[in-house]
């Protein structure tokens, strides 16, 4: 079972519909749950991250982490063409060495 | 502006050739690192170095070398013994300790002809 997993799309959607990606992991230690958004022949950047189970929420975006089923959330609301970008989950111990999923590809269609 | 640069972004290389990716930081961060993308496999770890004269083993070491004589500095090596060296490499900085943000690079493409 890999560490991380995580569905690569693509997935297409209309603007202003809400997004939910997801990924699942198998490590019960981890404490920080990371996403990072990549766009087209760029480095990754952080979006976003929480620290142990819960939510967080930043403008459009929420991040929820649910510990029990070791299953992590993204949400986006009124998505935009900008939103367009591969986003990769990246749950880790706080030790600086990640561990990514795959990344899923998602695209806003105008 | 603080931050990573990579040179080159782009690079091509003949099979059995050595070539060199640069990686200079700004931000004062001790820990670097080399991921290397692929369509359909996230990044995966290569090496990565907490402070200077020392660097670990990632998941793919095989067919790499790296240095960090430098704090600003981590030069990848892709050398020949690599078998699948097309890829997108990453490096990455970070301060140690904390949530383990990584700040990245824009990349630096490889492609073996």
């Amino acid at each position: 079972q890999k560490e991380v997993e995580q569905d690569p799309g693509p997935l297409s959607v209309p603007e202003g519909a809400i997004v939910s990606l997801n990924c699942t992991y198998s490590n019960s230690a981890f404490q920080y749950f990371m996403w990072y958004r990549q766009y087209s022949r760029k480095g990754p950047e952080l979006l976003m991250y929480t620290y142990s189970s819960g939510n967080k929420e930043d403008g459009r975006f929420t991040a929820q982490v649910d510990k029990s089923s070791k299953y992590i959330s993204l949400f986006i609301r009124d998505s935009q063409p900008s939103d367009s970008a591969t986003y990769l989950c990246a749950p880790n111990f706080g030790n600086e060495k990640l561990t990514f999923g795959t990344g899923t590809r998602l695209t806003i269609i105008p | 502006d603080g931050g990573i640069t990579q040179s080159p972004k782009y690079l091509f290389r003949k099979e059995g050739q050595n070539v060199t990716l640069s990686c200079e930081q700004n931000l004062n961060h001790d820990a670097m690192y080399w991921y290397r993308q692929d369509p359909g496999q996230g990044l995966r770890l290569i090496y990565y170095s907490q402070i200077v004269n020392d660097f670990q083993k990632g998941d793919i070491a095989e067919g790499y070398s790296v240095s960090r004589e430098k704090k600003e500095s981590f030069p990848l090596t892709v050398t020949s013994a690599q078998k699948n060296p097309t890829a997108f490499y990453l490096c990455a900085s970070s301060i140690t300790g904390g949530s383990g943000e990584l700040f990245f690079g824009e990349g630096s493409r490889l492609t073996v002809l």
